[in-house]
């Protein structure tokens, strides 16, 4: 039972340059949704699913992507990087009758 | 819209000394709420959760809670801390929504815990 998996754990991308970030979870979890952590800002919600196929934006979903096509995966995608998006980006996931979520270990970016 | 407010970015604290870090927060509706731990270079882990029923609540690593919905407060509290104990700490809270809910976390900043020998 691995949890919460995120790749890369490191990245560093040019301006303009995309990407996307891996989250996939082997609890047969409903819901999952992405985070980014900045010094002194805390965690802020990117966007959120509540099951293949249902996405939604959280309190900072621009310049992200997400789809949600299977209920193990949900990738982040960066279309055109940014300098502003340098951060720790983390993935949770929980079942839909549970409160509380399990986070994965992070990856870290920098846009350069 | 929820919001969270942690008191203090740093508490330093001797080591086997008490500890108390604040937690208030703000909700038109009724929320869950939680701490997280984060060390060094590492994701998030849950000390504690209060959902509903005894105010007090017991976690992990001897960490324990009390809700206090007059003052909208849910702070955390160890009788004694040890090095191991340096971390980030945040305070988050969800809505209540039947059926579990989907909506995300709201965080506070996070208190960083400094033990000190």
């Amino acid at each position: 039972n691995a949890g919460v998996t995120q790749t890369p754990k490191f990245q560093v991308l040019k301006t303009g340059q995309s990407m996307t970030l891996q989250c996939a979870q082997d609890m047969n979890h409903e819901y999952m949704s992405w985070y980014r952590q900045d010094p002194g800002m805390g965690l802020r919600l990117i966007h959120y699913s509540v099951g293949a196929g249902i996405t939604d934006q959280g309190e900072v979903p621009n310049g992200y992507n997400v789809s949600r096509s299977t209920t193990e995966d949900f990738p982040l995608r960066l279309l055109s990087a940014a300098p502003s998006q340098t951060s720790v980006y983390f993935c949770a996931s929980k079942h839909r009758e549970v409160s509380g979520y399990t986070f994965g270990s992070g990856t870290r970016l920098t846009v350069v | 819209a929820q919001s969270v407010t942690q008191l203090d970015s740093q508490v330093p604290v001797f080591e086997e000394a008490p500890v108390e870090l604040r937690c208030n927060y703000s909700s038109s509706v009724s929320v869950y709420l939680f701490w997280y731990v984060q060390y060094p270079n590492q994701g998030l882990q849950l000390l504690l959760k209060y959902l509903s029923g005894s105010t007090l609540v017991k976690g992990i690593n001897g960490f324990e809670a009390e809700f206090n919905k007059s003052q909208t407060s849910f702070h955390l509290r160890k009788p004694s801390v040890h090095i191991s104990d340096t971390a980030e700490y945040f305070c988050a809270v969800s809505p209540v929504i039947s059926g579990g809910g989907a909506d995300g976390l709201t965080f506070g900043k996070g208190t960083h815990l400094i033990i000190q020998p």
